[in-house]
């Protein structure tokens, strides 16, 4: 079983859309929570950060964490095709050393 | 401000040949450096990572190796690629007590290495 599982999709969706992604971790270890955005041939860059359990939200996006399921998603409103793109959730342990475990990604597509 | 450099951006190498990937950091001292690889249907797998000059910690053993030279300099290098290290490698920094408080790890423009 992988330590992060992540849909690798692709999603289609219309312009305007709600878009729900989602992952699920198997290390109860996990403390540290964040989603990346990655496009096309480029390097992931931050987007969403929470740590433990909990919602954050930022302008259109909104993370969430459910350490009890092991579940973690994340939510985008009134989806753009400037969000098209991979959403790669990531995962670390408290402590120490931050090694960071990724999901293999989600690849969104917003359709005009 | 920081900023990270990796080079070069594409290359094509036959099986066999050596490889070295090289990225330095800019801005900042003493940063955390990774070396990830994100292959087709498989997601960023963690390479190597480094807490400073000389110290590299090996994720995956492989036929690839790394160095940390200087303080902002992390090279990856291959003696002989196999056909299984094509993919697209990515350099990353961050500063630990930053990471903390943000989660965000700096990734530079990545490599795209394919081995024929």
């Amino acid at each position: 079983q992988k330590e992060v599982e992540q849909d690798p999709g692709p999603l289609s969706v219309p312009e305007g859309a709600i878009v729900s992604l989602n992952c699920t971790y198997s290390n109860s270890a996990f403390q540290y929570f964040m989603w990346y955005r990655q496009y096309s041939r480029k390097g992931p860059e931050l987007l969403m950060y929470t740590y433990s359990s909990g919602n954050k939200e930022d302008g259109r996006f909104t993370a969430q964490v459910d350490k009890s399921s092991k579940y973690i998603s994340l939510f985008i409103r009134d989806s753009q095709p400037s969000d098209s793109a991979t959403y790669l959730c990531a995962m670390t342990l408290s402590g120490g050393y931050q090694k960071v475990t990724f999901g293999i990604g989600t690849k969104l597509q917003v359709i005009p | 401000s920081q900023t990270i450099h990796q080079w070069p951006a594409t290359l094509v190498q036959p099986v066999g040949s050596p490889l070295s990937l090289e990225c330095t950091v800019e801005g900042t001292s003493n940063p955390n450096l990774y070396w990830y690889r994100q292959a087709a249907g498989r997601g960023l797998q963690l390479l190597f990572y480094s807490v400073g000059i000389g110290q590299i910690s090996s994720e995956v053993p492989q036929n690839l190796s790394a160095s940390r030279p200087q303080d902002r300099q992390f090279i990856l290098s291959s003696k002989k690629l196999l056909l299984s290290d094509s993919g697209f490698y990515l350099c990353a920094w961050t500063k630990e007590g930053a990471f903390r408080r943000t989660g965000e790890l700096f990734f530079g423009e990545g490599s795209r290495l394919t081995v024929l």
